[in-house]
């Protein structure tokens, strides 16, 4: 089975923080993304990687960074957390193949104080 | 751009009842994907059925069924009488040629006992 891990379910984080959201996925996955979910707005793409130190921008990437350095492993980084960035964070991957699904962690839901 | 809109917010049905979910989508792309994902309370997504733009066949499996209009730019979700583990926020999502999806609002289905 397809696993994409997220290291933590809940973080509670103070305004001006640096915080990072680890992601790793163990089926040698080109594709990685990070989503955040809202109510009301479903998931939105901040960030996609679809290689090692690649990334591209999706649609709302304004405040976060992201880090590729290894296949199995895609950090965002919120270089300095306010509270509108309050959320659900997912995670997910893929093969860059048309008959590929994207692959889900279970999320990390982040509370900026 | 691609949109996906699921109108109705929440559904609550009693146990048994059959509930269909809504999903219009619209893109500019002629090779696309549609998708529908269950998110349970445990938040990781589950990924329930991929359709591409050149299958309008309707599929069956088990007491879920899904409607592809192609005509009317919909994909429509239906849960034949529904149960207590139905109970989630479910996702339509539509992946254009750059592999990145686009998912609508959701819909939370709620089923009573």
């Amino acid at each position: 089975d397809v696993k994409v891990t997220q290291s933590s379910r809940y973080l509670v984080k103070r305004t001006g923080e640096k915080v990072f959201l680890e992601c790793v996925q163990d089926m040698d996955h080109e594709n990685m993304f990070w989503y955040r979910q809202d109510p009301g707005l479903g998931l939105r793409l901040i960030y996609f990687s679809y290689d090692v130190k690649m990334k591209e921008k999706g649609d709302i990437p304004e405040g976060y960074s992201v880090s590729r350095e290894k296949k199995e492993r895609f950090s965002l980084i919120l270089e300095s957390a306010s509270t509108n960035q309050t959320s659900m964070y997912l995670c997910a991957s893929s093969f860059p193949s048309r008959t590929d699904i994207q692959y889900f962690g279970a999320g990390t839901r982040l509370s900026v104080l | 751009a691609q949109k996906v809109t699921q109108a109705q917010t929440e559904i609550s049905v009693v146990e048994k009842e059959d509930v269909t979910l809504d999903c219009v989508y619209e893109t500019r792309d002629t090779t696309y994907y549609l998708f529908w994902y269950k998110q349970p309370p445990s938040g990781e997504l589950v990924f329930l059925i991929r359709r591409n733009s050149f299958d309008e066949q309707n599929e069956i499996s088990g007491r879920y069924s899904w409607n592809f209009q192609k005509s009317t730019s919909s994909f429509n979700f239906t849960i034949t009488a529904s149960q207590v583990v139905d109970s989630a926020v479910y996702f339509c999502a539509l992946e254009g040629w750059d592999y990145k999806l686009s998912f609508g609002a959701g819909t939370t289905v709620t089923v009573r006992a």
